[in-house]
């Protein structure tokens, strides 16, 4: 499985765009990159998936360049209850995706 | 459509007992992902169900075990509990087995597991 690197923690106010990005330089030809939203004492919940380009969805939007070693989650002006750990994972679709989280990204929204 | 769900949401155990955590997936679903994350902590992957055998399983001791019933509902069981077995204990589940072209889990709201 490809091993992902994101930043430990980031900091963000109101109504500003958040742009988390996560490092897979192993990434292997049929994974997809998927974006996870963890709040204190719940499980996490999906939030975006992507293979190539950009995706957006009502919440989110995913750019991955044309090397795939990377992908950037964008936030559109957060709120504070956006205050939650972010993971990014790799693997490929359907059978053998362990569904593995990495450490996260823990992102305070400040008012 | 109901969730995934899990029973009990909150178990205290002694040292040395035995805990069985039990987890329904939504409906359709045929794959249960279970995990453990202590406080603070990232999740840590235990074991994974899929159509009622075990797909894969995680760096833990084997005293972790479980099982899938045929309505694909699951169990998780820990043996000999110790004291750095208290956690969030968190199950998934998804189309995996039956649908290769997507692989959102959905994710239940846990087990807190306290071992006293």
């Amino acid at each position: 499985l490809a091993k992902t690197t994101q930043p430990i923690s980031m900091d963000s106010y109101e109504g500003q765009e958040v742009n988390i990005t996560c490092s897979h330089n192993n990434i292997a030809t049929n994974d997809y990159i998927t974006w996870y939203q963890q709040f204190p004492s719940q499980g996490p919940r999906f939030i975006i998936q992507g293979y190539k380009t950009k995706v957006t969805n009502e919440v989110a939007s995913l750019f991955i360049p044309a090397d795939r070693k990377s992908s950037t989650l964008s936030l559109p002006r957060v709120s504070l209850s956006d205050t939650a750990v972010y993971y990014c994972l790799v693997g490929a679709r359907g059978g053998y995706n362990k569904l593995i989280f990495g450490a996260g990204t823990r992102l305070a929204v400040h008012p | 459509e109901a969730g995934v769900t899990q029973s009990p949401t909150h178990l205290i155990k002694t040292r040395g007992q035995q805990a069985t955590l039990r987890c329904s997936p939504i409906s359709g679903h045929t794959s249960v992902y279970w995990y453990q994350q202590a406080l603070g902590l990232g999740l840590q992957f235990l074991l994974w169900y899929d159509e009622g055998e075990e797909r894969n399983r995680g760096n833990f001791p084997p005293r972790f075990s479980g099982r899938q019933f045929p309505n694909y509902s699951s169990e998780l069981n820990v043996n000999a509990l110790e004291l750095e077995d208290s956690a969030l204990y968190l199950c998934a589940s998804s189309l995996m087995g039956q649908d290769p072209t997507y692989t959102e889990a959905f994710f239940g709201q846990g087990t807190r597991l306290t071992v006293v």
